[in-house]
């Protein structure tokens, strides 16, 4: 089945801990992001990739760290220098293109920092 | 300012009535792609519906249907005979130009009632 998988569901780490975030797809995918919900809020982008060993800073970027060494891996740090961790990651990834290529988006990784 | 806005934090309806979950969007760029999606508890994004800006006729998927009123920058879903299994929250996006990242807006919970 093609699909977006996104590893661990719940994540826990102390303050001050570097953590990554896995996103693999198989579907072929040219384009990957990173998002980032908080309760009760939208998506918000943190970062976003078109093609391999080439990424670019989203909305809220500070903090995040990612890498795009293989078409289907999108990993995305979470550093001790990102203020306010705690929080809801959704990766997805996409058809580069107009029309109606929706996003694809992987289950999400909860992330809490205490 | 905000691309994509969702007046309605949250929606009350009743089981097999009609809902309309209001969006509107800004942008310039004259190619652009309106979405929705749905996010269940469980915080999975499922794709509802596509609308692109060059598209003459309103878009719809089974109850879904959007009503796309160009001139207003106004795109609102529109769900028939709603099911408890509606409940969740839904977001509007928004994509301009060639393979760029979706936009969100801040989301509508709906509650359907029995």
């Amino acid at each position: 089945d093609g699909g977006i998988t996104q590893s661990p569901k719940y994540l826990f780490r102390k303050e001050g801990q570097n953590v990554t975030l896995s996103c693999e797809q198989n579907l072929n995918h040219d384009a990957m992001y990173w998002y980032r919900q908080d309760p009760g809020q939208g998506l918000r982008l943190i970062y976003y990739s078109q093609i391999v060993n080439d990424f670019q800073k989203g909305d809220i970027a500070e903090g995040y760290s990612v890498s795009r060494e293989k078409k289907e891996s999108f990993p995305l740090t979470v550093t001790s220098a990102q203020k306010n961790p705690t929080a809801f990651y959704l990766c997805a990834s996409s058809i580069v293109g107009t029309g109606p290529y929706e996003q694809y988006f992987g289950p999400g990784t909860r992330l809490t920092v205490t | 300012a905000q691309k994509i806005t969702q007046t309605q934090p949250g929606m009350f309806v009743q089981e097999k009535e009609a809902v309309t979950l209001d969006c509107t969007y800004d942008t310039s760029d004259p190619s652009y792609g309106l979405f929705w999606y749905k996010q269940p508890s469980s915080g999975e994004m499922i794709f509802l519906i596509y609308q692109g800006s060059y598209d003459q006729q309103n878009a719809t998927e089974g109850r879904y249907s959007l009503n796309f009123q160009k001139a207003r920058k106004s795109a609102n879903l529109v769900i028939s005979a709603s099911q408890l299994g509606d409940s969740a929250m839904y977001f509007c996006a928004m994509r301009e130009g060639l393979g760029t990242p979706l936009v969100f807006g801040k989301g509508t919970r709906l509650s359907v009632i029995a």
